[in-house]
């Protein structure tokens, strides 16, 4: 399968816990996304990396989370200390920059009890 | 700011047309999308549309774009049941980053 993975796929974790989810993008792909999605909503957007570099980060992506993508491949979301507000749906993309060229993973599902 | 909105729900009848609207506030949107969201999938490009085109056809899918009104609609020829889904209206300035709507959930029945 070529197309972006993210694992874990599910994640359930007590409140107060640290928990990092990997995405793999799209092997040409050099840009790389991650947004959020609750419930009813649409995804939010959280974060954008061109290769190694962080561009963007949204004000939804507060103190207690932290991306990275060390060497311009794969990328880690990680969250501290969560919160039930925290539960959502983790979604990763990927394109090369052209237009319409964004391809979604199938997302993790944490759970924060 | 930024912001995408759809009507919540829709409810057609197997063989006729949906049409689905979203209205975006960005005028420097350069790109709208449509994207569909099967229950338990993930998130499906269908089709999108550059700023400066009034519509663009793709088999069954119509989108129409009113740059002025900042509207964008998207219409699928035929329904079948196979379409049932919630369907998200982007938008995005460049390549970057995009802005969902809250999505329209489409009901196909008999």
């Amino acid at each position: 399968d070529t197309g972006v993975s993210q694992n874990p796929r599910h994640k359930i974790t007590k409140r107060g816990q640290n928990v990092t989810f990997r995405c793999d993008p799209i092997s040409e792909h050099n840009r790389l996304y991650w947004y959020r999605q609750t419930l009813g909503q649409g995804p939010e957007f959280l974060t954008y990396f061109q290769n190694e570099a962080q561009l963007e980060k949204s004000r939804l992506l507060s103190d207690r989370f932290s991306a990275e993508r060390p060497k311009g491949s794969f990328s880690t979301l990680e969250i501290q200390r969560t919160e039930q507000g925290d539960s959502a749906m983790y979604l990763c993309a990927s394109s090369k920059g052209t237009p319409g060229d964004q391809f979604f993973g199938p997302g993790t599902r944490l759970t924060v009890l | 700011g930024e912001d995408v909105e759809q009507s919540l729900f829709l409810s057609v009848r197997e063989g006729d047309s949906s049409v689905i609207n979203c209205t975006y506030t960005d005028s420097s949107s350069t790109y709208l999308y449509w994207y569909k969201q099967e229950p338990g999938a993930g998130l499906q490009l269908l089709t999108y549309i550059f700023s400066n085109m009034d519509m663009k056809q793709d088999q069954r899918l119509t989108v129409l774009l009113n740059k002025k009104d900042k509207h964008l609609s998207l219409r699928i020829a035929d329904t079948q049941t196979g379409d049932s889904a919630i369907y998200f209206c982007a938008e995005s300035s460049g390549y970057n980053k995009l802005i969902f709507g809250a999505g329209t959930r489409l009901a196909v029945h008999p």
